[in-house]
């Protein structure tokens, strides 16, 4: 299957300072890639939807100024997380899709970032 | 937007025993229903998916059903196995425009016990 490389796979940063999570499609093209956030012992849920160059959709309740998404090219989004706190902690994780059309495929994620803010 | 709920939250089986869990999801338009193997810490595992276009689909000793006018799946795993043990994970995705998002349900725990 296609692949999705995520790095870093974990980072511990300071409360107050940013990080940058990238996401990569390593042999195909994706338009369109997907961020979601992964509390402990919760599912999956969908921050935002990156748009190769144009602006990411947020989800309702999630902050557009906070978690600033860039899709510059077809293979590459990265996610990142300002001013970060505590409670931004989390495991953060990108997923791609092969193709657009009228078949909806199969979804491949990254590897995932715990990020960790003391 | 979609919003799709699972149950159970955990299940206890013993080795051997079946396992089934199901999802219900609200958007009518979601044609895509994937199902996910979660290892604590690592990426979700694809491990069956079915459309809208079948009712039923089988991959050894797992299987999916679909009833597209109840808006429910179900994931069955027979023969389980402690290796099953693990955080599975149900999902409903449309065609374009705001329902080409893959909405997750809330996760089922399931552990085989040997």
């Amino acid at each position: 299957g296609a692949v999705v490389s995520q790095h870093p796979s974990w980072v511990i940063c300071k409360s107050g300072t940013s990080v940058k999570i990238e996401c990569r499609s390593l042999d195909f093209q994706a338009t369109t890639m997907f961020w979601y956030r992964q509390f402990p012992k919760q599912s999956l849920m969908l921050m935002a939807t990156s748009n190769e160059g144009s602006k990411a959709t947020y989800e309702q309740g999630v902050e557009k100024d906070k978690f600033l998404i860039n899709h510059a090219s077809l293979t590459l989004s990265t996610l990142t997380v300002t001013s970060a706190h505590p409670e931004d902690s989390s495991f953060y994780i990108c997923s791609a899709s092969v193709g657009q059309g009228t078949l909806n495929t199969e979804a491949f994620f990254g590897q995932g970032t715990r990020l960790t803010v003391v | 937007g979609e919003n799709v709920e699972q149950h159970p939250s955990t299940l206890s089986v013993q080795e051997g025993d079946s396992a089934v869990i199901k999802c219900t999801y609200s958007d009518s338009a979601s044609n895509y229903f994937p199902w996910y193997k979660q290892e604590l810490g690592k990426r979700p595992q694809l491990i069956i998916d079915i459309r809208s276009n079948v009712g039923e689909k089988k991959d050894q000793r797992i299987a999916v059903t679909l009833n597209k006018t109840a808006k429910h799946f179900s994931l069955h795993i027979t023969e389980t196995q402690p290796e099953d043990s693990a955080v599975y994970f149900c999902a409903a995705k449309g065609y374009g425009g705001a329902t080409n998002k893959l909405i997750f349900g809330t996760g089922t725990l399931l552990a085989v016990q040997p």
